[in-house]
């Protein structure tokens, strides 16, 4: 089976911008979630998406939003970027809600002039 | 929330020596992972140890619930082990509390 796919895999943009990612899970599964990584704060979960619907959502400002379709893959996207957004953001993909072993994508490293 | 705490934060070994990496939580968990972060920031999964005792290869974890801690053992290292090791825990939900992970050094 393919593993976690992500694009793009890096990205610049300048404060102000905004920035979608894209994230395709292993076939079969239905969960989708969202982590940003940065060296002062680690790794933060910033949501969840399953059967199209958002399940859960970390402690991160509405700028920050996603969304996932019927064939499970997933987007997130972050409006007005700010410098502190330049971060590691890695998609994990498990097959169901319920404690699942999460299997994550590469990652997409965004940098915020 | 739940913390998650790992030591040491760094760890330096020469090759084919052995190293313990520790993993405290704060509250009761219904999963942990163990991963290892290459240099690349791909995490890859090393374990599903809730509970009990696994082993893979030159790799193994403990997780001992009740007392809220997982130990995960490397065993004569390579040079390919260097990276980050992180621990995560579910507690119900499916998103993962990440500690601040181990980094690990192995020198040839």
């Amino acid at each position: 089976k393919a593993g976690v796919t992500q694009t793009p895999r890096y990205l610049i943009k300048t404060r102000g911008q905004q920035v979608t990612l894209s994230c395709s899970p292993i076939s079969g599964h239905r969960s989708v979630s969202w982590y940003q990584q940065t060296p002062g704060q680690g790794l933060q979960f910033l949501f969840e998406y399953f059967s199209e619907t958002q399940r859960n959502k970390g402690n991160f400002p509405g700028r920050f939003s996603g969304r996932q379709f019927s064939n499970s893959r997933s987007e997130m996207n972050v409006s007005t970027l700010e410098l502190g957004d330049s971060a590691l953001y890695l998609c994990a993909s498990s097959f169901s809600l319920a404690a699942d072993t999460q299997y994550f994508g590469p990652g997409t490293r965004l940098t915020v002039l | 929330g739940i913390q998650v705490e790992q030591s040491p934060p760094d760890l330096i070994l020469q090759e084919g020596a052995n190293s313990t990496l520790r993993c405290n939580f704060s509250d009761s968990v219904n999963n942990l992972q163990w991963f290892h972060q290459n240099p690349w920031g791909q995490l890859i999964n090393l374990f599903y140890i809730p509970s009990g005792t696994k082993q893979n290869g030159r790799l193994s974890a403990t997780t001992v619930a009740t007392e809220r801690y997982s130990l995960l053992y490397i065993s004569s290292s390579q040079t390919t082990d260097s990276g980050v090791y992180f621990c995560a825990v579910q507690t119900g939900a499916n998103n993962l509390f990440f500690g601040t992970g181990t980094r690990l050094t192995v020198i040839p």
